[in-house]
């Protein structure tokens, strides 16, 4: 079945420390993979979204992602993390371009100063 | 630009009633979601709506949930009568673009947090 998994349920790291945050599909072919970010009390915003080409996505707020097919992950990265980093991170996928998007459970993110 | 309004931002209610969420999109934005996002959980597609016609509402519990979208611009999602595992934030979200794919970006709003006692 189609599923995007996302291992780790919170993770703590100190301000300035690096980041990655762990994301695996389950597609057949090439999917459709984004990462959103959600802060308490507020809606989804989209941080990157990969669906062909270059690996290593940039996005918003300085992140960004690589999608590894061998390692069927597309894990979220940032090299320095600032405090208002801390939120709740979503990892989502499609099979197609078109249909329904599955999200993966969220990775709560701790920051500590 | 606006953003994705959602209104109410709580309600609480007794099993068995019914329950009505509104939604206005981003002006302009043909497709409109609606997600249910359970505490712990990554939200899931409810509906889907292209213009006022539904895409594909395949994981919407139609016994009890109902949605329209009148006129192609705000849509109204309810619940009737309410379960308490129908506790969750309901969370609305459009894009731009016609096609409906996942080229066009989802703007969400903030959700509605449902409780159910």
């Amino acid at each position: 079945a189609q599923s995007v998994t996302q291992p780790d349920i919170h993770i703590t790291v100190s301000e300035g420390a690096s980041l990655e945050l762990r994301c695996n599909y389950s597609y057949g072919a090439t999917p459709y993979l984004f990462w959103y970010v959600q802060s308490p009390g507020q809606g989804l915003q989209l941080l990157l979204k990969y669906f062909s080409g270059d690996t290593l996505v940039q996005g918003i707020k300085g992140f960004e992602a690589e999608f590894k097919r061998s390692q069927s992950s597309f894990n979220l990265r940032k090299p320095s993390v600032h405090w208002s980093d801390a939120a709740e991170y979503f990892c989502a996928g499609g099979g197609t371009s078109y249909g329904k998007l599955t999200f993966g459970q969220g990775t709560i993110l701790t920051v500590h100063p | 630009e606006a953003g994705v309004a959602q209104s109410p931002r709580y309600k609480i209610i007794e099993k068995r009633q019914s329950v009505a969420f509104w939604c206005n999109p981003i002006s302009g934005h043909a497709t409109l979601y609606w997600y249910q996002q359970i505490l712990g959980q990554g939200p899931k597609l409810l509906i889907q709506f292209q213009n006022n016609g539904v895409v594909d509402d395949s994981q919407l519990p139609k016994d009890r949930f109902s949605a329209e979208r009148l006129k192609g611009v705000d849509s109204t999602l309810k619940i009737q009568p309410a379960k308490l595992e129908d506790s969750a934030v309901y969370l609305c979200a459009s894009s731009s673009g016609t096609s409906g794919d996942y080229t066009d970006t989802q703007y969400f709003g903030p959700g509605t947090r449902l409780t159910v006692l």
